[in-house]
């Protein structure tokens, strides 16, 4: 199995803040990463595919980047609604696992 | 519009089988690059991908519980079901089903809401 590795597993920020959060993958996945964000008693909601690429609805300030094993998702500019846990996921090979989550809070 | 609901059982006793059946709308698994997983959560804990079925015959499990695990497909009634056998107390988590889209990009783009299933006796 591919592991995946987010850093870090918390963070504290402020609205209006940078925020970037970083995903790791044991081996080569080229662009087969996504990012989902799950807040409380919900489903996880995808955000960005293909490792940049912004699902539809999906608000600008979210962006992803990265290929091979190196992977970022970056909120520009932090919004009440973005405190949530966010995990990515390979794609690229079965069992398409998840990272551990990030769960990004209130400063 | 598509959409994806899961029912089952919210409670089994451990050593017994828990069948899973993800009834959805807005799209059919006879169309190419299409498909549905499952995915589950124990509480406080990560997401953990499960099963999935292509629109084909092509079905692929997590390799550590694929003993246990079997996905089916019913085309004519728009259902995926996910069989678990041997339940466990440690298998108690939100089940959700989902649907891959962006074809060989395999995304789950779509969510149902989720199901807990506890395992206790």
């Amino acid at each position: 199995d591919i592991q995946m590795t987010q850093s870090p597993s918390s963070l504290s920020a402020s609205v209006g803040d940078r925020v970037t959060i970083t995903c790791r993958a044991s081996q080569s996945i080229s662009s087969y990463l996504n990012w989902y964000q799950q807040k409380p008693g919900k489903a996880p909601k995808l955000l960005i595919y293909a490792a940049s690429s912004l699902q539809g609805g999906v608000a600008s300030r979210f962006s992803g980047s990265g290929s091979g094993t190196d992977f970022t998702l970056t909120i520009s500019s932090l919004q009440p609604e973005d405190f949530a846990t966010y995990y990515c996921q390979q794609s690229y090979s079965t069992p398409h696992t998840f990272g551990q989550g990030t769960n990004l809070e209130i400063k | 519009q598509i959409t994806l609901k899961e029912s089952g059982p919210t409670l089994v006793k451990p050593t017994q089988t828990l069948t899973l059946t993800c009834t959805f709308s807005g799209f059919s698994l006879s169309t190419s690059a299409v498909g549905v997983g499952w995915i589950r959560q124990p509480p406080g804990k990560a997401l953990e991908w499960l099963a999935v079925t292509y629109w084909g015959d092509d079905k692929r499990y997590s390799p550590s519980l694929k003993s246990r695990l079997t996905i089916t497909k019913d085309t004519s009634k728009n259902q995926v079901v996910l069989t678990m056998t041997n339940m466990d107390p440690v298998d108690t988590a939100t089940y959700y089903c989902a649907h891959l889209g962006y074809g060989d990009l395999s995304v789950f783009d779509i969510w149902g809401q989720g199901t807990l299933v506890t395992v206790s006796s």
